[in-house]
């Protein structure tokens, strides 16, 4: 059993499209995030969900509107794709309150996306 | 502004031998460092982590080593193998910070050749 599943886990589009990924987790975790995988190989955060509440909000265009419907899933819709929005995206989730020595997120395997 | 730092963009080491793979930091907020492998298309996994109070952690033939006073840690892999070849991600968390967030270097690509 996948525990952070992610699809699709290709995506091309055109430009000016509204496009979806979809995340879903069943670890049991009570918080899930978005991460970006950009060109230059960061992994930066984009948000963050605790028990379906925003808790995290980085800098990232509102074209880009993430939708928790439960706990164990984390949708990101993006507007109006741009050529710059090409990434991978990772899904991760964690027990914010976990031990911290034991402490890590479980990503999923990554969406490519690219924007044509 | 990067918080975490690995300048080293890939490694290659013999069968065998020690890997040692480095990052450096600036943020002082951070108390827990974490490193992650990932493979391929699929997503990073986790490897092992070290408090920001102390200065070594050791996981079989993986120890994370912190010189708080440098902002700098390190990875050792004894013996290293094949299989070991993967990028590897250095993290760190700012518990304090944004609830859990972890702040990702851009990786060293480590490649183990038999």
């Amino acid at each position: 059993d996948t525990a952070v599943s992610q699809t699709p886990k290709y995506l091309v589009t055109q430009m000016g499209n509204d496009k979806s990924i979809k995340c879903e987790q069943n670890l049991g975790h009570d918080t899930m995030y978005w991460y970006k995988q950009d060109s230059k190989k960061f992994l930066k955060i984009m948000f963050s969900y605790n028990n379906k509440e925003l808790i995290i909000n980085e800098t990232v265009p509102n074209r880009f509107s993430p939708k928790s419907p439960d706990k164990a899933h984390l949708n990101l819709h993006i507007n109006s794709l741009e050529l710059g929005d090409s990434a991978v995206y990772f899904c991760a989730s964690s027990h914010l309150q976990d031990r911290v020595d034991n402490y890590g997120y479980t990503f999923g395997s990554g969406t490519r996306l690219t924007v044509v | 502004d990067q918080q975490v730092k690995q300048n080293s963009p890939s490694l290659s080491v013999q069968e065998g031998r020690i890997s040692i793979l480095n990052c450096d930091y600036t943020n002082s907020m951070f108390d827990y460092f974490l490193w992650y492998k990932k493979y391929p298309a699929e997503g990073p996994t986790f490897l092992i982590s070290i408090s920001s109070i102390k200065d070594k952690n050791e996981d079989g033939r993986f120890t994370v080593f912190l010189n708080k006073s440098a902002k700098h840690l390190s990875l050792h892999i004894v013996p290293s193998q094949p299989g070991d070849s993967a990028v590897y991600f250095c993290a760190g968390r700012n518990y304090g910070g944004s609830q859990g967030n972890l702040i990702f270097g851009k990786g060293t690509k480590l490649s183990v050749k038999p």
